[in-house]
């Protein structure tokens, strides 16, 4: 069965500070990867989403960047957090067809000082 | 713009029945999800509808109708359990997900 680890689970930083955050996925190939933010008592927004090694979509212009090294590997970096950059982060992923839900990790909380 | 409205919290009683709006106003539809979210913890998928009609999963059912661009979820036998946020996402036209802000539900015994 495919399963998907995120972690940190939890991160304080100061601000200016850089950031990786980092998310696998295991038992399936090829997958769409996603990275979302969740502010307290909003949506999830997405920051970016991957259909391959190498492919990025960018959603929301930030100060964020991913990356997707392998397969089954994506990455969140920043040079220098902000303040704003406070958030539930969560790693998703999805294959098959349209009608195929997203399956999520167990998400980072970043808490920027 | 796109917009998902759903209630943002609901309280209901242990063992009784609940049901959740969701209104959608996105550019184009290709289907339509509900999520678990407890506290602090990540989605869980629950269901997905893409027709008209009603989906019945055990003591969950999700409703959809696309004329009206709405659905629900209806919880039935309560459980405290079942105390958690409830999230509705429509995939768009370029089949990204749009989501809701969710649906705070808090059960009392």
């Amino acid at each position: 069965s495919q399963t998907i680890h995120q972690w940190p689970a939890t991160l304080v930083q100061p601000v200016g500070s850089p950031l990786s955050l980092e998310c696998t996925v295991e038992g399936t190939s090829n997958p769409n990867l996603y990275w979302y933010r969740q502010a307290a008592g909003r949506g999830l927004q997405l920051l970016f989403y991957s259909v391959g090694i190498g492919q990025i979509s960018s959603e929301v212009p930030q100060n964020l960047s991913a990356s997707r090294p392998q397969d089954r590997q994506f990455i969140l970096s920043s040079k220098k957090l902000l303040l704003s950059d406070s958030g539930f982060y969560l790693c998703a992923w999805s294959v098959g067809g349209e009608h195929q839900p997203q399956h999520f990790g167990d998400g980072t909380r970043l808490s920027i000082l | 713009g796109q917009n998902i409205d759903q209630p943002t919290e609901m309280t209901a009683t242990e063992g009784a029945i609940v049901q959740i709006n969701c209104t959608y106003q996105t550019s184009g539809f290709n289907g339509l999800f509900w999520y678990q979210q407890h506290a602090g913890e990540a989605p869980t998928f629950l269901s997905y509808n893409v027709l008209d009609g009603l989906e019945e999963k055990g003591r969950f059912s999700s409703f959809l109708s696309r004329s009206k661009g709405y659905s629900y979820l209806l919880l039935k036998e309560l459980q405290m359990k079942d105390s958690a946020s409830y999230l509705c996402a429509v995939r768009d036209s370029n089949y990204q997900l749009i989501w809701g802000a969710g649906t705070k539900l808090i059960i009392k015994p």
